[in-house]
């Protein structure tokens, strides 16, 4: 069975900091991973996705995330984080194909302080 | 494009009595629905998997008498807690499958039972 962990679940910043999010996978075939943020009273929305090629996969909202296979790894990454991006992050895996169920993470907390 | 809509968003019963929270596909056909649970705190569960036409498929641990699951349209699929207890207060997710974007999520059903 797929695991995703997620190893800060809360992390304090402020504006402009640099921000990376770990996020550790279980699973010996192929993955689709996924980065998902939830805002506070909103539903879950898609940062960005990586499914295959190019490991560096670029999202919404200048967020990136680099799939390193070897480590079984997918972390987020911001240079400069805002207030707005304070919220929920979360680390999905599937097993490779469409339409498969997706394993979340535990989630990190994210607050951007002024 | 590819909007789920989930009602109720908030709902208050007492125990025993059943809540029926629906998940509809607004512009796109959703043969497949993942239902999620997630407490305070902590990660997104599967529960079950519907598939338009035939039985849910249940994860490990998930009473399917207690959940019942209908998904008998290419747009709707229902998630029934039957006799609620307390401890299945929660918040419960509907998310359907898209190749294009991922998976798109209801924005979620905060069940209290009291």
């Amino acid at each position: 069975a797929q695991s995703v962990s997620q190893h800060n679940h809360h992390v304090i910043l402020s504006e402009a900091a640099s921000l990376e999010l770990g996020c550790n996978y279980s699973y010996g075939g192929t993955v689709n991973l996924f980065w998902y943020v939830q805002y506070p009273g909103q539903h879950l929305q898609l940062l960005l996705k990586y499914f295959s090629g190019d490991p560096l996969v670029k999202g919404i909202k200048g967020f990136e995330a680099e799939f390193i296979k070897s480590k079984f790894s997918f972390n987020l990454r911001k240079p400069s984080v805002q207030w707005s991006d304070t919220a929920e992050y979360f680390c999905a895996v599937n097993a490779g194909g469409g339409g498969n169920k997706l394993t979340f993470g535990t989630g990190t907390q994210l607050k951007v302080e002024l | 494009g590819a909007v789920v809509s989930q009602h109720p968003s908030r709902v208050i019963c007492k125990s025993g009595t059943s809540v029926k929270i629906e998940c509809r596909s607004l512009d796109f056909q959703a043969t497949t629905m993942f239902w999620y649970r997630q407490f305070p705190k902590q990660s997104l569960m599967l529960m079950a998997t519907s598939n338009e036409g035939s039985k849910a498929t249940y994860e490990q641990g998930v009473e399917k008498d207690k959940f019942l699951i209908n998904h008998a349209s290419l747009t709707l699929s229902t998630l029934t807690v039957t006799s609620a207890h307390p401890e299945d207060s929660s918040f419960y997710i509907c998310s359907a499958p898209r190749e294009d974007y991922g998976y798109t999520f209801g924005s979620g059903t905060r069940l209290t039972v009291v």
